[in-house]
């Protein structure tokens, strides 16, 4: 168990629909990022937030945004849901600042099918 | 990031000890090499992490040579439940602002 729970753990969306998928990291940890997962390949930066601040992004659209709360949760935000958009999506969350390499610890994810 | 290159798939045995393989040949100084490992409707897992020569820790050990262009994941004596896919990145997270890139990953299957 990494202490990172996501929700819901499926999701069932039409296209042209909008979806908020949330996320609670382990307590402490001031930064969260968001992957998506495609069937059979692995996890693509979707963008991370450090402190309530979007702290970089990946090669996703503007209709992917997200919000970091002060309690440690999160929630990613996808309108105008497109068919291509069904995948895993997951959290991980970590302590920047630690001398060493950060370790992220990942959620279970939350399953996403846009029909 | 520095891009890696690592097998698709791989088969052994309960019992075994599996070695994968990651090439990153432009690897910079600053990069450091960190495997995890994902199970079916999981999240990824942290395994081990290393800069140069060897690391071990309870579950796996990590051989990088002094050129640092590749680097090998052992798992020993593997069971069932190693079965998984495993992925090996390369980058200097802290300057990335820990940003992970992922590959394909290997697909390693235990079988009894």
């Amino acid at each position: 168990e990494t202490g990172v729970t996501q929700s819901p753990t499926h999701l069932i969306k039409t296209r042209g629909q909008q979806v908020t998928l949330r996320c609670s990291s382990q307590s402490g940890h001031n930064t969260v990022s968001w992957y998506q997962q495609a069937l059979g390949q692995g996890p693509q930066f979707i963008f991370q937030y450090y402190r309530e601040e979007e702290n970089g992004r990946g090669n996703f659209p503007p209709r992917f945004s997200g919000l970091q709360f002060p309690n440690y949760s999160s929630e990613l935000n996808v309108n105008a849901l497109e068919l291509d958009d069904s995948a895993l999506y997951l959290c991980a969350s970590s302590l920047a600042g630690l001398p060493s390499q950060e370790t992220q610890y990942f959620g279970p994810g939350t399953r996403l099918l846009v029909l | 990031l520095a891009k890696t290159t690592q097998p698709i798939s791989m088969d052994s045995y309960e019992g075994q000890e599996v070695n994968i393989t990651c090439s990153h040949n432009n690897i910079a100084t600053n990069d450091y090499i960190t495997w995890y490992q994902q199970f079916p409707s999981q999240g990824p897992r942290f395994i081990i992490q290393g800069y140069k020569t060897k690391v071990t820790n309870e579950v796996a050990s990590l051989f990088i040579p002094a050129d640092r262009k590749s680097s090998t994941l052992s798992l020993p004596r593997v069971s069932l439940s190693d079965t998984a896919v495993y992925y090996c990145l390369v980058g200097d997270h802290k300057a990335a602002g820990n940003k992970l890139t992922f590959g394909g990953g290997t697909r390693v299957l235990v079988k009894p």
